[in-house]
Order: C-alpha cells, then sequence, then structure tokens
C-alpha cells in the first residue's frame, strides 16, 4: 500500500550532537515533503519542505535530504539542544486522484529525546 | 502562537452528550482541515473545507458533523460519541487546496475525551 513511515520510533541524543531522523515514502508520484515538530501538549509545527525537484533544503540549524531514487527523506538536526526533544513526523503531499486537491498523509512519528 | 486557535484545549463528555469544538484561523487561508490524532497512530484527515465548502470526508462516521460558516471558522459538531473517539483533534489551515507546495498550519488541538 501507499503510506509513510519513519525507520526508528525513538532517538535519544546527546546535547550538542547532530541528529538525523529517518521517513520512507512509498508514492512516487509526492512531489511535496515537510516536516513538523510537535512537543508535548501542542499542534504540529512546521519546521521545513522540500519540493520533489530538489535533493537538500536547508533551515536554521536543519536540513532536508530527499533521495527520490530510494524514496527516503530525512531531517538533520545540527548541535541538538534541549528544546529540539519533540515527536517529528514527515509528510507527503499528493493530490487525490485528480481531483485538484490535495492531501497530506503523515507517518507515525519519531520521538526525539535529547540528553542533557 | 500558530495563527491557529482551538477551543476548548480539553474536553471531557459522556456519550450522550452533545459538544462542539471550534477552530479559527487568523492567516488569510482558504483551506480548513480537522484531523483526528490517537496514541500509535499517525494523523488521520478527517474533513477538508475549501471556501466553506466540504471538499472531502474521509469515511467518518456521522456523528462527527463539520461546519463551516467562514473561510476562518471551522466547527466540529459531536453527539452519541463511543470511547474510541476519545483522541486530539486538530485544526489545521492552508492558502489553498488545490496546491500541492502550501504546508498546513496546525492547532494546538482539543484533548477529547469520552467517558
Amino acid at each position: 500500500g501507499e503510506s509513510v513511515g519513519l525507520h526508528l520510533p525513538t532517538l535519544s541524543v546527546q546535547e550538542g550532537d547532530n541528529s538525523i531522523i529517518n521517513c520512507a515514502y512509498s508514492n512516487s508520484a509526492s512531489d511535496y515533503f515537510i516536516w513538523y515538530k510537535q512537543e508535548s501538549g501542542k499542534g504540529p509545527q512546521f519546521i521545513i519542505d522540500i519540493r520533489s525537484n530538489m535533493d537538500k533544503r536547508q533551515g536554521q540549524r536543519v536540513t532536508v535530504l530527499l533521495n527520490k531514487t530510494v524514496k527516503h527523506l530525512s531531517l538533520q538536526i545540527a548541535a541538538t539542544q534541549p528544546g529540539d526533544s519533540a515527536v517529528y513526523f514527515c509528510a507527503e503531499n499528493r493530490e487525490n486522484s485528480g481531483a485538484g486537491s490535495y492531501q497530506l498523509t503523515f507517518g507515525k512519528g519519531t520521538k526525539l529525546s535529547v540528553i542533557p | 502562537e500558530t495563527g491557529v486557535t482551538q477551543t476548548p484545549r480539553h474536553l471531557v463528555m459522556g456519550m450522550t452528550n452533545k459538544k462542539s469544538l471550534k477552530c479559527e484561523q487568523h492567516l488569510g487561508h482558504n483551506a480548513m482541515y480537522w484531523y483526528k490524532q490517537s496514541a500509535k497512530k499517525p494523523l488521520e484527515l478527517m474533513f477538508v473545507y475549501s471556501l466553506e465548502e466540504r471538499v472531502e470526508n474521509n469515511s467518518v462516521p456521522s456523528r462527527f458533523s463539520p461546519e463551516c460558516p467562514n473561510s476562518s471558522h471551522l466547527f466540529l459538531h459531536l453527539h452519541t460519541l463511543q470511547p474510541e473517539d476519545s483522541a486530539l483533534y486538530l485544526c489545521a489551515s492552508s492558502p489553498e487546496v488545490g496546491n500541492s507546495n502550501q504546508p498546513q498550519h496546525f492547532g494546538d488541538g482539543t484533548r477529547l475525551s469520552i467517558l
């Protein structure tokens, strides 16, 4: 079936180290991908996005890599801080069977814990 | 502050009660969404509205009834819910539904508990 999923459900990282969160997707027609961060008691917060015509995009301390050959997406967080502790979701945005509307499909999420 | 405000933040109700969840977005977006987030499950899309018109209804039971009186407000009316409906209900908005390159912006959700 078509799905978006995460390789690791939990990730523990030492403060100051880099974090890498991975995501696999199966729909080759997806052309837009988003990473969200969800802290406890809050809704998902947009972090960074990438279109399928790109393979890398950088933000502030975050980088998203897209490998369309193996349908893999990753989020890299540089110099991880305690405030980065949260659940991270990848999502793919694809058209609903030519209906002209687009639907986000989310993975289950990876919980990132930062060790002080 | 995400620009999407949901009320109430927490709601406890019995199975025979009727209640409503409210969402308001201050981003000038034309599309609004309801999602359900259960433990250990991916976010599930429930409803999509574009300019007050419902464009998606993902096989949601009729005990959930959405309402979109204008492009800034979205309601989810609840009636005769079941214990398995206990979850975090998230509202989101985006500029349009027909554009593939726009992220959705989420509120902080309503934590619903059914007794």
